[in-house]
């Protein structure tokens, strides 16, 4: 059971917008920033967007987050079949001392 | 280039105990801090542990603590894991991760590769 709450499945069409939810609480996501993490099968984890709602170099701008109270979301517009992969958000813990992962949602493009 | 490459995966019999390296490149190790994040088969990601940059603050995942060590040399410029008393259950990918938060200990960019720990007797 992970701390963070994430739906284990999504889908969409090509082109279409789909996103992803992540669910906290006070002592996480409330009180610290969250990140998201693409694993495309068979890689390393890649960090995707940080401090809530920011990209790093090289992701593209289809790649969109939010947060709003203890709980954050992943967009994705424009949705192209290599965005087919496991995405994880993920925030430091205040109460536990230690860095909090979503269970991982598995993006399918139909 | 900013790179890390882990090592020291392997089969280890339950209650024994394994050591991981992860050797960084193209940056200066006592500058950041590090993480192990490890992936079971066909799971989701679990963070192991962190060390801070300057290695005075050291914090491990419940399911880890008193068995697992996070260390670094920073001459070496080398992460290490030392993994005691291992459980079939710890078998999974380990991955080192630098820790690019500022203050933000879940910003992780890059991550290695991964090495593969199987427990089993």
């Amino acid at each position: 059971q992970s701390v963070l709450t994430q739906p284990p499945s999504a889908s969409g069409t090509p082109g279409q917008r789909v996103t992803i939810s992540c669910s906290g609480s006070s002592s996480n996501i409330g009180s610290n920033t969250v990140n998201w993490y693409q694993q495309l099968p068979g890689t390393a984890p890649k960090l995707l967007i940080y401090s809530n709602d920011q990209r790093p170099s090289g992701v593209p701008d289809r790649f969109s987050g939010s947060k709003s109270g203890t709980s954050a979301s992943l967009a994705i517009s424009g949705l192209q079949s290599e965005d087919e992969a496991d995405y994880y958000c993920a925030a430091w813990d205040d109460s536990l001392n230690a860095v909090v992962f979503g269970g991982g949602t598995k993006l399918t493009v139909l | 280039q900013v790179h890390l490459v882990e090592s020291g995966g392997g089969v280890v019999q339950p209650g024994r105990s394994l050591g991981l390296s992860c050797a960084a490149s193209g940056f200066t190790l006592s500058t950041f801090g590090m993480h192990w994040v490890r992936q079971a088969p066909g799971k989701g990601l679990e963070w192991v542990a962190l060390i801070w940059s300057d290695g005075s603050k050291k914090y491990y995942a419940d399911s880890v603590k008193g068995r697992f060590i996070i260390s670094k040399d920073n001459s070496k410029n080398t992460l290490y894991l030392q993994m005691n008393t291992l459980r079939v259950e710890d078998t999974a990918v380990y991955y080192c991760a630098r820790d690019i938060g500022y203050g933000d200990h879940s910003r992780f960019d890059p991550w290695g590769q991964g090495t593969l720990v199987t427990v089993s007797s």
